[in-house]
């Protein structure tokens, strides 16, 4: 499978526990960006990469959140200290970023419930 | 801060019937994107759409993007059970801008 992956699916955590994901984007793929979906909406951009440099985040991550983008492969986005409103699907997507905007492949998304 | 708003929130058509959704953004955007998510799946790209008053066609979709380059339709004719889902427009401000601002989003369901 040549697509965006996320892992994991699901994680259901109890509030103040820390999480992490993990988006694997396409291979030759250098822009990279996380959104969080809630139900009934449309996904809402939370951050994006440039290979391993993020160069824009949201005013939506808060110092909770983290992302990182080691050797501008996979990435991890961890929230510590969780929060009920943190309970979301998180969307990873990649797109190849040469000369301007073109298609963004998403990836399935890990789904977070925090009680 | 930019706001993308859809409409209808909810549509449900007789299958055969055309579909119409509207996206209408706050600010003036350089280029647009249509996206479709099946229930329980991630969103899919359909299209980008750039000049001004451009329309695209793919099979029984036509999309539009306004002349003001601030809304845009995808309309979908004759529809198929196969269309089920929600469509969302995304817009992009400015050129070399990186931050892609959702729409609400209009489910789709068919009734057969």
């Amino acid at each position: 499978d040549t697509g965006v992956s996320q892992n994991p699916r699901h994680k259901i955590t109890k509030r103040g526990q820390n999480v992490t994901f993990r988006c694997d984007p396409i291979s030759e793929h250098n822009r990279l960006y996380w959104y969080r979906q809630t139900l009934g909406q449309g996904p809402e951009f939370l951050t994006y990469f440039q290979n391993e440099a993020q160069l824009e985040k949201s005013r939506l991550l808060s110092d909770r959140f983290s992302a990182e983008r080691p050797k501008g492969s996979f990435s991890t986005l961890e929230i510590q200290r969780t929060e009920q409103g943190d309970s979301a699907m998180y969307l990873c997507a990649s797109r190849v970023g040469t000369g301007g905007w073109d298609e963004q492949f998403f990836g399935p998304g890990t789904r977070l419930t925090v009680l | 801060g930019q706001q993308v708003m859809q409409i209808p929130q909810y549509q449900h058509v007789q299958e055969g019937e055309d579909f119409t959704t509207y996206c209408n953004s706050s600010t003036t955007l350089s280029n647009i994107q249509w996206y479709k998510q099946r229930p329980g799946g991630h969103p899919v790209f359909l299209i980008q759409l750039v000049k001004s008053g451009e329309v695209k066609k793919q099979k029984r979709l036509t999309f539009q993007f306004g002349e003001a380059k601030k809304n845009s339709s995808l309309h979908i004719t004759a529809t198929q059970t196969t269309d089920v889902g929600t469509y969302f427009c995304a817009g992009i401000s400015n050129f070399g801008n990186e931050k892609l601002t959702f729409g609400t989003g209009t489910r789709l369901t068919i009734i057969p």
